[in-house]
């Protein structure tokens, strides 16, 4: 099975700050035939189901605001809150869509500091 | 838009049985994969079951394999998880989530409980 693991496990970020939030896969998530990187980032609020941000590693869903973005390729990624807001508070999870089981990140609390 | 609710869930004795269902409205249910996806109390995401939009292709996760069937009825767009021989570890929300491999939209979950 891919093991896909989160740093940190939770992080306190002032208002207005930059957030981001590590994952490491432990395969390539790279498919090299289309050059698509199979992660995703969600977002889970308390008493929500998950939300999904990020797909193809670092194409934004609709309606998701740009201060959301995320980057990487292979085995390493990173999602980035450029400018912390208070509905950003959450868990985030980083998911590998590659190959089943598709695993999930421990996820990332992130809140106010 | 899409809707996904979720149903079936409550509290089962342990080795019993449980199946849960998540009705859909808003796309085109038999042209999309499904998942289930569970969260134990206070855990993270745990992915359980996929199946292909036409339901000849299903997989599992290993806690789940061999006690758990994924399933769907395309002409009443709704899909199914038949949960057998359920243990404490199988507590938690179940969530069904639309699109394959990636779970784009996810319903709000229906809560297990497998207690004596």
């Amino acid at each position: 099975d891919i093991v896909v693991t989160q740093s940190p496990d939770s992080l306190a970020v002032s208002l207005g700050e930059r957030a981001s939030i590590n994952c490491k896969s432990s395969q390539t998530l790279l498919y090299r035939s289309n050059n698509k990187n199979y992660l995703a980032w969600f977002q889970q609020k308390a008493g929500q189901p998950p939300k999904l941000l990020i797909y193809w590693a670092s194409f934004r869903e609709f309606g998701v605001p740009d201060r959301f973005s995320a980057s990487g390729s292979g085995t390493d990624f990173t999602l980035t809150i450029s400018s912390l807001q208070a509905e950003d508070v959450a868990v985030y999870y980083c998911q590998q869509y590659f190959r089943t089981p598709y695993t999930f990140g421990q996820g990332t609390k992130l809140e106010i500091k | 838009q899409v809707q996904l609710v979720e149903s079936g869930g409550g509290v089962v004795q342990p080795g019993k049985s449980l199946r849960l269902s998540c009705a859909t409205s808003g796309f085109t249910f038999n042209s999309h994969g499904m998942h289930w996806v569970r969260q134990g109390p206070g855990r993270g995401l745990e992915w359980v079951a996929v199946i292909s939009y036409d339901g000849t292709n299903k997989d599992y996760a290993d806690s789940v394999r061999g006690r758990f069937t994924i399933s769907r009825d395309n002409s009443n767009n709704t899909l199914y998880l038949q949960m057998n021989s359920l243990s404490p570890a199988d507590t938690g929300l179940y969530y069904c989530a639309k699109d394959s491999p990636l779970a784009r939209d996810w319903g709000q979950g229906t809560l297990v409980t497998v207690s004596s």
